[in-house]
């Protein structure tokens, strides 16, 4: 059980276009999912929470006009990178939260490697 | 604000044998869960094994245990009979058990290497 899925597993785009990234989960229903960016060799850094029918909280320093987050259902928040440039390159990762036997976690979908040409 | 600390950037391992990578945490938050993640070469994030502080007896997963010493703030995860599968990026986190916020605070890491 707990089982996140991410799509695409990895994109090419040329500079200026826009990249959409889905993150589903499968077997439960998740009010809140996370995107990450991880650069090589570090951890993850969190972008923004996303919370099922509401705006998305997002960090300090991550552009929200550019990193388009919607969670428009309990299973699926999309992420959309707008303009992307060379610079948006990198490793993103999702996750939802579940609740299993009491304990709050999230769970990871397989990350998604975008590079930007 | 929560800090995670993994002093440990690399560890290696001989197969079969057991290792144990080192993580603390400062905090003033009283309830809170703590995980071990695992980023093997794919970079899927896999749960470990997680606790909850309030629970004094050590979490286990099979060959991965916990010592969970929360006066210390230490979490340290042990793993019993090392596997090649085990050859991974350790992520240590933290998460406030709190309505509405669920985040996780990330140490930086260890990547563990296990020699056949």
């Amino acid at each position: 059980g707990a089982v996140v899925s991410q799509h695409p597993s990895r994109v090419i785009c040329k500079s200026g276009t826009s990249v959409k990234i889905e993150c589903r989960s499968l077997d439960f229903q998740a009010t809140t999912m996370f995107w990450y960016r991880q650069f090589p060799k570090q951890s993850l850094m969190l972008m923004a929470t996303s919370n099922e029918g509401s705006k998305a909280t997002y960090e300090q320093g991550v552009e929200k006009d550019k990193f388009l987050i919607n969670h428009a259902s309990l299973t699926l928040s999309t992420l959309t990178v707008t303009s992307a440039h060379p610079e948006d390159s990198s490793f993103y990762i999702c996750s939802a939260r579940a609740r299993v036997g009491g304990t709050d976690t999230q769970y990871f979908g397989p990350g998604t490697r975008l590079t930007v040409l | 604000a929560q800090t995670v600390t993994q002093s440990q950037p690399e560890m290696s391992v001989q197969e079969a044998e057991t290792v144990t990578l080192s993580c603390t945490y400062d905090t003033s938050e009283n309830n809170y869960y703590l995980f071990w993640y695992k980023q093997p070469p794919s970079r899927q994030m896999i749960l470990v094994i997680r606790q909850e502080a309030y629970k004094q007896q050590n979490a286990t997963e099979n060959r991965f245990s916990v010592n969970f010493q929360k006066a210390a703030k230490s979490f340290s995860l042990k793993i019993s009979d090392s596997q090649l599968g085990d050859t991974a990026m350790y992520f240590c986190a933290f998460m406030k058990h709190s309505a509405g916020s669920y985040q996780l605070t990330f140490g930086k890491g260890t990547k563990l290497s296990v020699i056949p």
